[in-house]
């Protein structure tokens, strides 16, 4: 099952314009990661957020953090064609460093 | 690149056939974890290992099973394969426990079940 979900599951902007991509999730976490995937590919790590962080940067990333209604946000600021991809948000809620994935958000960035 | 390679990176099996996946990770990970991804959904947990012993498992059955070698290199094996067993299947691997929990995936075997 998934932890999380993403919204929303699909986003078309035009290049430069901002991407905002939101994550709920159900349970206590210690961190919440974000990943991107490119046409069924592997993931790759983006950023990483812990439970007792707010707010982090990375580049033109920004993820936000709000443990009190179980949510997170990633800003793509300036988007370019390069971002296209689907992004995941995902939880560990600690133990074995099991990582659970959300549903995912589809990012189309138009030149 | 991630420095995770899994393989074959592309597999035709039939209903009933067992297949094996393989998969090397980053060079000083011990942990390797296993994840099935459906079409159009997010990576599903199938188990984890953790010096060679399973430390973890997600709600799939007993004819999904999985194997740690010393050198930290793992295999994921299904038995029995069914037309849902269709997905691309992603490795892992994280550091040792205590340090960061970011996983580097390897890009993925697609399996096509008929």
């Amino acid at each position: 099952s998934q932890q999380g979900e993403e919204d929303p599951q699909a986003l078309s902007i035009q290049e430069g314009e901002n991407a905002t991509m939101n994550c709920s999730y159900k349970t206590s976490i210690n961190n919440l990661q974000w990943y991107r995937q490119n046409s069924g590919r592997g993931l790759v790590h983006l950023i990483l957020i812990r439970s007792n962080e707010r707010e982090k940067h990375s580049g033109r990333l920004r993820v936000t953090l709000d443990t009190s209604k179980k949510s997170s946000s990633l800003l793509i600021t300036a988007s370019r064609a390069a971002d296209t991809a689907s992004y995941f948000c995902a939880t560990d809620s600690g133990g074995y460093q099991k990582v659970t994935f959300g549903t995912g958000t589809k990012l189309q960035v138009i030149p | 690149e991630t420095g995770v390679t899994q393989s074959p990176t592309h597999l035709i099996k039939t209903r009933g056939q067992q297949v094996t996946l393989r998969c090397s990770s980053q060079s000083g990970h011990n942990t390797v974890s296993w994840y099935q991804q459906a079409l159009g959904q997010g990576p599903q947990f199938i188990f984890q290992y953790y010096r060679e012993e399973e430390n973890g498992r997600g709600n799939f059955p007993p004819r999904f099973s999985g194997l740690q070698f010393p050198n930290y290199s793992s295999e994921l094996n299904v038995n029995a394969l069914e037309l849902d067993d269709s997905a691309l299947y992603l490795c892992a691997s994280s550091p040792p426990q205590g340090m960061s929990t970011e996983a580097f995936f390897g890009q993925g075997t697609r399996l096509t079940v008929v």
